[in-house]
């Protein structure tokens, strides 16, 4: 089945700076690509997707990128605040099973 | 719009005891997604459902685990004699169900087996 890696698994930045989540997959397949913010004790929520007729996509302060050479996809948030301090998770959905498969997560903690 | 309801949101256990989770899917939702997340970890996905039928149920341990979704609407969870190592948040998700669809996620349950 799809294997996502994601990296780091920590990431502290300074408030005002961006901040990157970097995942890869395995099967070339695979054609749909979210993104989830996890706060603590809350479920994950969607904040921004790509499929794979896009190589961009940006919304607001969110920019995520897409190669499908190289299988791997990215996640930046620019000029980051102190509320984009969570978790995120980055997944892939199989073109072929319809199953979301996620990373295991990236803790990001904003300073100010 | 309701959002996707879980319960209970949390459960406390000793080994060996069972424990059912209940789902109830946005209405109009025929996929169903059961994931569990273990503490700081991604959620893994361990089975879904189109409709009332089994799509993909190998990452189900069963042995111990079993889930049901008989009229198509919500869904059971049950772990049959829970182990320690069964201690994690257990999630619920829904989607339209055509391919590449955004899930959504309910509050999950918080599962601690002592």
């Amino acid at each position: 089945g799809e294997q996502v890696e994601q990296l780091p698994s920590i990431l502290r930045v300074q408030e005002g700076s961006s901040a990157s989540i970097n995942c890869s997959y395995e099967d070339s397949a695979s054609n749909y690509f979210p993104w989830y913010k996890q706060e603590p004790g809350e479920n994950p929520k969607l904040i921004i997707d790509i499929r794979s007729n896009m190589e961009r996509k940006q919304i607001q302060e969110l920019i995520v990128l897409l190669d499908k050479k190289a299988k791997r996809f990215s996640l930046h948030i620019t000029d980051t605040q102190p509320g984009d301090s969570a978790m995120y998770f980055c997944a892939a959905t199989g073109a072929n099973t319809g199953k979301l498969t996620f990373g295991h997560g990236t803790i990001l903690r904003v300073h100010p | 719009e309701a959002g996707v309801t879980q319960s209970p949101r949390y459960a406390v256990l000793q080994e060996g005891q069972a424990v059912s989770f209940w789902c109830d899917p946005i209405s109009g939702h025929d996929t169903l997604y059961w994931y569990q997340q273990p503490r700081d970890q991604g959620p893994q996905l361990l089975v879904y459902f189109r409709d009332e039928a089994v799509i993909d149920n190998s990452q189900l341990p069963s042995d111990r685990f079993s889930a049901v979704r008989p009229k198509g609407t919500n869904s059971t969870l049950k772990i049959q004699s829970a182990k320690q190592g069964d201690t994690a948040t257990y999630l619920c998700a829904s989607s339209t169900g055509t391919a590449n669809e955004r899930l959504f996620f309910g509050h999950g349950t918080k599962l601690s087996v002592l």
